[in-house]
């Protein structure tokens, strides 16, 4: 079984510059979540999808992050414009339901450094 | 919302038992969590527990006491592999909540 791919896996901008993230999670997983990694943190969730739908999004900054899950498959994350604290690694995850145990497989992720 | 708290460091030598404590508060909480993070990779499940009690994978045990809002992960027979940070997280009606991580260091 394939898993969560991500990419790129490294990206460097520099601030107020615009950049994109792609996530095809595990086929018939129906759930995908976007988290971001500071540098010795855990995972914070940026946003998460129940099909194509969008189930929290309470700690996305919405004036400059995006994120959509067109036909509830692939997603994307963008950022415009970037700050330096945006600097961190966005790990994509998903799972079969939002549900139970609710175990999630997380992408290698993209290691973003904002300048 | 939550809030979790684990030590953040924890070094011991192959072949010893470490504990990894988890607290935490939250205004829902249906079950906790354990995920393991090697340097530079991917956050790989470990563990769920919903109900109070011990539940045991392999060498890697996690325990779970909802009236203290506490738990912990058990490693036994630590190997070098298991060298890595370990993140406990709360989970409420549909989303995981992560604490910062404990990061695991095996000595020979």
């Amino acid at each position: 079984e394939a898993g969560v791919a991500q990419s790129p896996r490294y990206k460097i901008i520099e601030k107020r510059q615009s950049v994109a993230f792609w996530c095809n999670p595990i086929s018939g997983h129906a759930t995908l979540y976007w988290y971001q990694q500071i540098l010795g943190q855990g995972p914070k969730l940026l946003i998460q999808f129940q099909n194509n739908g969008v189930v929290d999004d309470s700690q996305l900054p919405k004036d400059r992050f995006s994120a959509e899950r067109l036909k509830g498959v692939d997603s994307t994350l963008k950022i415009q414009p970037a700050k330096l604290e945006d600097s961190a690694v966005y790990l994509c995850a998903s799972s079969l339901t939002g549900t139970g145990i609710n175990e999630q497989f997380f992408g290698p992720g993209t290691r973003l450094t904002v300048l | 919302g939550q809030s979790l708290e684990q030590p953040s460091e924890v070094t011991a030598v192959e072949g010893a038992i470490v504990q990894i404590n988890c607290t935490y508060q939250t205004s829902g909480f249906y079950g906790l969590s354990w995920y393991q993070q090697h340097d530079g990779g991917a956050p790989t499940f470990l563990s769920y527990n919903a109900l109070d009690g011990l539940e045991e994978t392999g060498r890697f045990s996690s325990f779970l006491s909802r009236s203290d809002s506490y738990g912990y992960l058990l490693l036994q027979e630590l190997q070098m592999k298991d060298s890595a940070s370990y993140f406990c997280a709360v989970r409420d009606d549909y989303k995981l909540s992560f604490g910062a991580g404990t990061t695991v260091t095996v000595r020979a």
